[in-house]
């Protein structure tokens, strides 16, 4: 089957930085995304890795070996409105998006 | 900024009423997506549309969903005779479908369903 694997939830202060890791099992593979998605809204487009290596964008980076199928996103410099949940999500080989559960962060003062 | 518009933002049912859920994807996208989300849960796809027709569809995309592009804009999910458990959020999305973003999907803010 097809699994994606991330922590329920994690916390950090502002002004830190912190990584949320994803892995996964699918069947192929098109690429991984990240989304930020706030309560009760839509799932906000992060970033998109489909070769393996570090995407920067801004205050956040997004991480890709596909050997280890493993994917991490590190958010830095954080701020309160970054308290969200992240999902991870993999296009397989019939370019559906299969979703992780999401990752809860929640940012302290 | 394009975005993919969905309406009506909330929609209360009757239990075996049907729904018709409404999106206007972003303008020069080709690919089309719903997904639904119940709450607390993951994301779940439903379907993928493509040139006029579906390209993909999930276990949960059964008898009782269709799609349509009535249209050049809108793109429709229809729920012919809604369960209890079809109360969820559910979720348009489209995607370039060409160039380097091609599979990068968009969301709309969706569409919360409860049907009672």
């Amino acid at each position: 089957g097809q699994n994606i694997d991330q922590p329920t939830e994690m916390t950090a202060t502002e002004g830190a930085i912190v990584q949320i890791n994803c892995t996964y099992q699918t069947s192929g593979f098109n690429g991984l995304f990240w989304y930020q998605q706030h309560a009760g809204e839509a799932p906000t487009f992060l970033s998109y890795n489909v070769l393996d290596g570090l995407e920067e964008k801004g205050r956040f980076s997004s991480f890709l070996s596909r050997s280890k199928g493993y994917s991490y996103l590190l958010l830095k410099e954080l701020q309160m409105k970054d308290s969200a949940s992240y999902l991870c999500a993999v296009l397989d080989s019939n370019y559906q998006l299969i979703w992780g559960a999401g990752t809860k962060l929640i940012i302290k003062p | 900024e394009p975005e993919v518009t969905q309406t009506p933002s909330h929609q209360v049912t009757q239990m075996g009423q049907e729904v018709i859920l409404r999106c206007v994807p972003i303008s020069n996208h080709l690919y089309f997506y719903w997904y639904r989300q119940i709450l607390g849960q993951k994301v779940e796809f439903l379907v993928s549309f493509y040139n006029n027709e579906i390209s993909e569809k999930s276990e949960i995309f059964d008898d009782q969903f269709s799609v349509e592009r009535p249209d050049g804009s809108n793109f429709t999910l229809k729920i012919r005779s809604t369960k209890l458990e079809d109360s969820a959020m559910y979720f348009c999305a489209s995607s370039p479908g060409q160039g380097l973003a091609k599979n990068i999907q968009y969301f709309g803010a969706g569409t919360r369903l409860s049907v009672l």
